[in-house]
C-alpha cells in the first residue's frame, strides 16, 4: 500500500489565490521530504527540500516566496502556491525516503495535479 | 553532480515483443540507480534498483536492468510486452548515503500496440 499521500490529488482555482497541497508519510517519520514539479510529458524536477523543524532548501529557480514549504511534523509537509497564475498549473508530486533504510529508493505521493485559470 | 540521459522519448512496440528503453548516467561518484513507471495521472512506483552486488536486477512483472560501469548504462529491458506495461518510465540516480533526493531522466514513454 501507499507509504506516502497526498492531498488533494486535483484542484482547480481561480487565478490569484492561494492552493495548498499536503503530503503525509503514512507508516514512517520523515525529517525530509522532496517536492518535485511534473509538466506535461516532461521529466520531473526537484523544486524544494522540505526539513523538519527548519527551512526548506529551494533549487536556484525556484521561488521561494512563492512556493512555500512547511514541514512542521514528522509525518506533514506543506506546498502553499502562493497568488497562483497559470504558468504554476503543473503536477506536484512529494516524496519521502525510510529512515535509516540505506537503500535510497524514495516513495513518492500520487502527485496533486494544479490548474489555474 | 549526477546526471541522466534517457536517449529515447517514445518508444512503441508491439505486444509480446522485446522492448529495451535505454538510459545512461553521469556521476563523479558512486550511485545508486533506479527505475519508477508512471501511469497517467499518478505519482511514481518503484520498478527495480541497484545498490550493490549482482549488476542484474529484476522486477516483479518481468523487467529487468543491468548495470554496467564501464558503459555507465542501466539499460531496462523486458522479453515480452503487455498492453498493460504502457506508461511512462523513468531512470534515476542518487548518491548513497545521506539523505539526498534523486535525479530523474526524462523519461520514455512506452506504448504497447496491440
Amino acid at each position: 500500500g501507499a507509504v506516502v499521500s497526498q492531498h488533494p490529488s486535483w484542484v482547480i482555482c481561480k487565478s490569484g489565490t492561494s492552493v495548498k497541497i499536503e503530503c503525509r508519510s503514512l507508516d514512517f517519520q520523515a525529517t525530509t521530504m522532496f517536492w518535485y514539479r511534473q509538466f506535461p510529458k516532461q521529466s520531473l524536477m526537484l523544486m524544494a527540500t522540505s526539513n523538519e523543524g527548519s527551512k526548506a532548501t529551494y533549487e536556484q529557480g525556484v521561488e521561494k516566496d512563492k512556493f512555500l514549504i512547511n514541514h512542521a511534523s514528522l509525518t506533514l509537509s506543506t506546498l502553499t502556491v502562493t497568488s497562483a497564475h497559470p504558468e504554476d498549473s503543473s503536477f506536484y508530486i512529494c516524496s519521502a525516503r525510510r529512515p535509516g533504510s540505506g537503500t535510497g529508493e524514495l516513495f513518492f505521493g500520487e502527485g496533486s495535479r494544479l490548474t489555474v485559470l | 553532480a549526477q546526471s541522466v540521459t534517457q536517449l529515447d522519448s517514445q518508444v512503441p512496440v508491439f505486444e509480446e515483443a522485446p522492448v529495451e528503453l535505454r538510459c545512461n548516467y553521469s556521476s563523479s561518484v558512486s550511485v545508486y540507480l533506479f527505475w519508477y513507471v508512471q501511469y497517467p495521472n499518478q505519482g511514481l512506483q518503484l520498478l527495480l534498483k541497484y545498490l550493490s552486488g549482482s549488476t542484474l536486477v529484476e522486477s516483479i512483472n518481468g523487467f529487468e536492468a543491468e548495470f554496467n560501469k564501464s558503459q555507465t548504462s542501466f539499460h531496462l529491458r523486458k522479453p515480452s510486452v503487455h498492453i498493460s506495461d504502457t506508461a511512462e518510465y523513468f531512470c534515476a540516480v542518487s548518491r548513497p548515503g545521506g539523505n539526498t533526493p534523486l535525479v530523474f531522466g526524462k523519461g520514455t514513454r512506452l506504448s504497447v500496440i496491440a
